[in-house]
């Protein structure tokens, strides 16, 4: 799998916007673009996905560069319960498995 | 739809008995079943991919013979972790996927909650 690199972590305040970074520069054509995110002491949950153009869905938005080589997750207004770590993620059409680096801590602050 | 739900949610065990953990997928049927295991402040590391009625495929490193892995249904994948010792200790999270070009349920994997394993 093409990796990714991620922020460590990120600090955001309740009620902004946050945008959270992804590269990805080795990225083939067939790979899509995933973001899972991971609440504390839960199994990963899917957030969103997209190939080339820019994706919205009722809990986030997914913008990806025109060279597709970086993306960048969009969560319009943060709340407490968003406090989680983000894994971006690429992933071809075939059957592979996703496989998980190490993620972005995101830690929201009322 | 897609629930994936895991039993026990913890469980703690002494150290050389061995436990068994159980995967469903409670509203579709998971033809391809994950295994991963998640060590305190680290990321989710694949140990193993089931097709159902198959053989499980382990990931480097893990032991087939340590970790039994059976997904003998569509909605059922179980993990047993043979002789359990403290450094077995971790929390295990199962993923499924249901059949191949079956809109999204056959591409996306969804995860069940994880179960802690405590071994003493």
């Amino acid at each position: 799998d093409a990796k990714t690199t991620q922020p460590n972590s990120m600090e955001s305040n309740e009620e902004e916007p946050v945008h959270l970074p992804c590269n990805h520069s080795t990225i083939s054509g067939t790979d899509y673009i995933h973001w899972y995110r991971q609440l504390p002491s839960q199994g990963p949950e899917y957030v969103i996905h997209g190939l080339t153009s820019n994706v919205n869905n009722r809990m986030a938005s997914l913008a990806i560069a025109e060279d597709r080589k970086s993306s960048t997750l969009i969560l319009h207004r943060a709340t407490l319960r968003d406090a989680a770590v983000y894994y971006c993620i690429l992933r071809d059409v075939g059957d592979t498995p996703l496989v998980f680096g190490k993620g972005t801590r995101l830690s929201v602050i009322a | 739809g897609a629930v994936v739900s895991q039993h026990p949610s913890w469980v703690i065990c002494k150290s050389g008995t061995s436990v068994k953990i159980e995967c469903r997928s409670l509203d579709f049927q998971a033809t391809t079943m994950f295994w991963y295991r998640q060590f305190p402040k680290q990321s989710l590391m694949l140990m193993a991919t089931s097709n159902e009625g198959s053989k499980a495929t382990y990931e480097q490193g893990v032991e087939k013979d340590k970790f039994l892995i059976n997904h003998a249904s569509l909605t059922l994948s179980t993990l047993t972790v043979t002789s359990a010792h403290p450094e077995d200790s971790s929390f295990y999270i199962c993923s499924a996927r249901g059949p191949p070009k079956t809109s999204h349920l056959g591409y996306e994997q969804y995860f069940g909650p994880g179960t802690r394993l405590t071994v003493t």
